[in-house]
């Protein structure tokens, strides 16, 4: 099983959006709707922010939403804050025996 | 609110197993319907899911690392446990318990295992 692909790093402002993608295929992202997305800030562990390709649990910021387009999922964050630099994490089901897979990890930086 | 935290030596010599226990509060391991997984992480590196044990007892592993993997829960200590044999310098991670699939929604705060003579 192959991790997920998604970019190494991305960057914006203050106060822009941007957004970080993760391309699976049609035996995980693509065939289910169970994605979930994670914050990971330095030596912390990772944070739960999407669940379900688009849910937020309790407690996270609206700022953070996610979608899903064929085998690539998408998580958007809106109005970039210097709070928001961190490594983020895809994770979707799969119909592999592993039943998970995570993707490679994104880095944010907020300039 | 539940709290999960590892505990276990930080170094293990090569060819040794490696040991890790995860103990549970603020809910019963063995209510509901949950799995129970082991997620490492080495320095600068993304996150490996190494196996998880479901509510039921079931377990599944990483094929990458199955054959060296044991996962088992202690229902009477509310906890559960990782053993991992043979084990090599790429075995030096942050190790993390968690519960959850897919929808990961309660982590350990992470214990650094090195592999080291």
């Amino acid at each position: 099983q192959s991790a997920l692909t998604q970019p190494a790093s991305v960057s914006g402002s203050p106060g822009q959006s941007i957004t970080i993608s993760c391309t699976g295929t049609s035996s995980d992202v693509g065939g289910y709707n169970y994605v979930s997305w994670y914050q990971q800030h330095p030596g912390k562990a990772p944070k739960l922010m999407i669940y379900e390709v688009s849910n937020r649990p309790s407690g996270v910021s609206n700022r953070f939403s996610g979608s899903k387009s064929g085998n690539t999922a998408s998580l958007t964050i809106s109005g970039l804050q210097a709070e928001d630099e961190a490594d983020y994490y895809c994770s979707s089901y799969t119909s592999s025996s592993t039943l998970e897979v995570f993707g490679t990890g994104t880095k944010v930086t907020v300039l | 609110q539940v709290q999960l935290q590892e505990s276990g030596p930080g170094l293990v010599k090569p060819s040794q197993t490696l040991s890790l226990t995860c103990t549970v509060s603020g809910g019963s391991i063995s209510s509901g319907s949950y799995y129970w997984s082991w997620i490492r992480q080495p320095a600068g590196k993304g996150l490996e899911w190494i196996g998880r044990i479901y509510t039921s007892g079931s377990t599944n592993y990483n094929p990458s690392l199955k054959s060296r993997v044991t996962i088992s829960v202690d229902t009477s200590k509310n906890q559960f446990s990782l053993k991992l044999s043979s084990v090599t310098a790429a075995d030096t991670a942050v190790y993390y318990c968690a519960r959850g699939l897919i929808e990961i929604d309660y982590w350990g705060q992470g214990t650094l295992v090195t592999v080291s003579s």
